[in-house]
């Protein structure tokens, strides 16, 4: 079975730029969530999503934004890019519609890593 | 409110055994979760246990679990080179909640 999918792996951008990431889950998971990490933060998390439903959002600006498909595949974008962005974004997905819920754990793809400069 | 912590570096000599700590607060923690993180990439699952099981042990992972402190470990037996990396701890009750992660370098 194919893993978490993220595209692309690198992305290069600059300050007021817009840049849109792709994540492709594990088939037959429907769920599927959003992380930055940071090495001054650690891995924090942006948002949830289930049957293209947010179901939970972290404390980020509304700069970040995400939306889920029909086909479980998620997106994510950041607008007005500011320097603080350059991170690597973890996807992850798992079978349960609530992460947390249950013995469903999360499945990460490799990340995104995105410079702003 | 919830908090993971671990200490943030751990280094052990090639063929010892690695022992990484995680402490959690919330006590309605019902799964606790172990991920590796290699360079350049995402976090792999490596294993897990239920809140109502003390040990669990997986090939060369031991994970300790002493609920009442609200301690979680993972033992790594005969560490090699290819244990590098940055491990997370995580655990759910009503959400995941990760640590910082505790980077292990081996010493030859």
């Amino acid at each position: 079975k194919a893993g978490v999918t993220q595209t692309p792996r690198y992305l290069i951008k600059t300050r007021g730029q817009q840049v849109t990431l792709s994540c492709s889950p594990i088939s037959g998971h429907r769920s599927v969530s959003w992380y930055q990490q940071t090495p001054g933060q650690g891995l924090q998390f942006l948002f949830e999503y289930f049957s293209e439903t947010q179901r939970n959002k972290g404390n980020f600006p509304g700069r970040f934004s995400g939306r889920q498909f029909s086909n479980s595949r998620s997106e994510m974008n950041v607008s007005t890019l500011e320097l603080g962005d350059s991170a690597l974004y973890l996807c992850a997905s798992s079978l349960a519609p609530t992460i947390g819920q249950g013995n469903s754990p999360l499945h990460f793809g490799n990340g995104t890593r995105l410079t702003v400069t | 409110g919830e908090d993971v912590e671990q200490s943030l570096f751990l280094s052990v000599r090639e063929g010892d055994s690695s022992v990484i700590n995680c402490t959690y607060t919330d006590s309605s923690s019902t799964y606790l979760y172990w991920y590796k993180q290699e360079p350049g990439a995402g976090l792999q699952l490596l294993t897990y246990i239920f809140s109502n099981m003390d040990m669990k042990q997986d090939q060369r992972l031991t994970v300790l679990l002493n609920k009442k402190d609200k301690h979680l470990s993972l033992r790594i037996a005969d560490t090699q080179t290819g244990d590098s990396a940055i491990y997370f701890c995580a655990v759910s009750a009503s959400k995941i909640i990760f640590g910082s992660g505790t980077r292990l370098s081996i010493r030859p």
